[in-house]
């Protein structure tokens, strides 16, 4: 079994700000670990994902995930947030080996204020 | 490439009518599949297909019916809508690659700009 939560619904930061969007997973054996974003009326797009290896990831527009197997978490990272980064966040987790079917969280709102 | 596209973009229709939706991909990849995205909800799966003339159910797959006959299209069909089928739809698709060790091994999933549905 594999399941994914992202504890906050929306996270508000201010430009310029760093920003963090959390994920905490549970599976069996190894996961892989993904982040996907979503703007308005678009469909998800591929940011980052940790297969294995070093534990922090870069990605997409100068965004970076860390892999902590002990809390068992992905938390998405930037170091200065852009009005533009405001969209809503999907992680999503699949357990190494097995079927090609990764379980997603239900996607964090993250607004960038000016 | 186009990469993943959706047709309809949108759609309304009554209770009880049929339709199809469409999804292709030009990237040769063998995975795909169907979701739908309800507010508060996530991504759903609903059916998802391994290679050509392969499908399985997902996490939703009542009132929905789907067909592979090609590798690049994936068809997702409603024999009788339901308000409750309301939603927008995404497909994706997959692919994996090995270049030598786990660090081979890619899973991502390339989405379609989805398609709103709405059932009256």
């Amino acid at each position: 079994a594999q399941s994914v939560a992202q504890p906050e619904d929306q996270v508000n930061v201010a430009e310029g700000n760093p920003l963090t969007v959390k994920c905490t997973y549970s599976v069996s054996g190894n996961p892989y670990l993904f982040w996907y974003v979503q703007y308005p009326n678009r469909g998800l797009q591929f940011l980052l994902k940790y297969i294995t290896g070093d534990n922090l990831v870069k990605g997409s527009y100068g965004f970076e995930a860390e892999f902590n197997k002990s809390q068992t978490s992905f938390h998405l990272k930037k170091p200065s947030a852009l009005v533009s980064d405001s969209a809503l966040y999907f992680c999503a987790v699949k357990r190494s080996g097995g079927s090609y079917i990764p379980t997603f969280g239900r996607g964090t709102s993250l607004i960038v204020h000016p | 490439n186009a990469g993943v596209t959706q047709t309809p973009k949108f759609r309304v229709l009554k209770t009880g009518q049929s339709m199809t939706l469409l999804c292709a991909q030009d990237m040769n990849h063998e995975y795909m599949y169907w979701y739908r995205q309800d507010p508060g909800m996530g991504l759903r799966l609903i059916h998802y297909s391994v290679g050509e003339g392969t499908t399985a159910k997902g996490e939703v797959p009542d009132g929905y019916n789907v067909s592979r006959l090609k590798k690049q299209n994936f068809l997702l069909g409603l024999e009788s809508a339901a308000p409750s089928q309301t939603s927008v739809y995404f497909c994706a698709s997959s692919y994996t690659k090995r270049t030598g060790g786990l660090k081979g091994l890619f899973y991502e999933q390339y989405f379609g700009p989805g398609t709103r549905l709405t059932v009256t």
